[in-house]
């Protein structure tokens, strides 16, 4: 059962426009949560992440932004790159020395 | 030189070989992962080393065997795999088992075949 779930495998987003990527989770006790960044032959990257108590997250490009209430967490790029074409991971742990749980990844794709 | 360095990058092996997974790194990490990723599967932890102890076996079968002989270094060893066990094995490290919204740095992975 997954407690990490990214329901889009992939997704296209026009260069110069807001990507968005969503990531659902049914594990109310998590309290810390991440996105990774994959390119290929690579191993992920970290690039932000966010606890409970905030709401929104804020690093250049990139905001991810928590709903606890609804579960659901998302990623948004803007504007974005070519070189944002990556596989973007969401992860998730219960307390800062716990385990963390991935999901399976969201393939974004930039156009030109 | 991401400071997560992974060898060998490719490796395919027979189901009754012993070979070895090496992971190093050089930034001064007092936590260490083995992660496997499976195709169409989300990333999986292994193993958690913290200052050299093992700290998490995440129930991976004995034939999965790592080691931690000081805190720049992590290997798994490998002994009679299956094919099932086919994958991408990631190293990763992070300032300690606590460091958790700063991230952990990945290495490039090792990409398991057993055939």
């Amino acid at each position: 059962d997954q407690q990490v779930k990214q329901n889009s495998p992939s997704l296209s987003v026009q260069e110069g426009r807001i990507s968005i990527l969503n990531c659902d989770y049914t594990n109310s006790m998590f309290d810390y949560f991440l996105w990774y960044k994959k390119y290929p032959a690579e191993g992920p990257t970290f690039l932000i992440s966010i606890s409970s108590i905030k709401d929104k997250n804020e690093d250049g490009r990139f905001t991810v932004f928590l709903n606890k209430s609804a579960k659901h967490l998302s990623l948004h790029i803007v504007p974005s790159q070519p070189g944002d074409s990556a596989v973007y991971f969401c992860a998730a742990s219960e307390n800062r020395d716990d385990k963390i749980i991935f999901g399976k990844g969201t393939r974004l794709h930039i156009l030109p | 030189e991401t400071g997560v360095t992974q060898t060998p990058r490719h490796l395919v092996m027979g189901m009754t070989n012993k070979k070895s997974l090496k992971c190093e790194q050089h930034l001064g990490h007092n936590a260490m992962y083995w992660y496997k990723q499976s195709a169409k599967k989300p990333l999986e932890l292994m193993f958690v080393y913290s200052l050299e102890e093992r700290v998490e076996n995440n129930s991976v079968p004995s034939r999965f065997s790592p080691e931690c002989p000081n805190s720049s270094h992590l290997f798994l060893h490998l002994h009679t795999l299956q094919p099932e066990d086919s994958a991408l094995y990631l190293c990763a490290s992070s300032q300690d088992t606590r460091s958790i919204l700063y991230g952990y740095t990945f290495g490039s992975g090792t990409r398991l075949t057993v055939v």
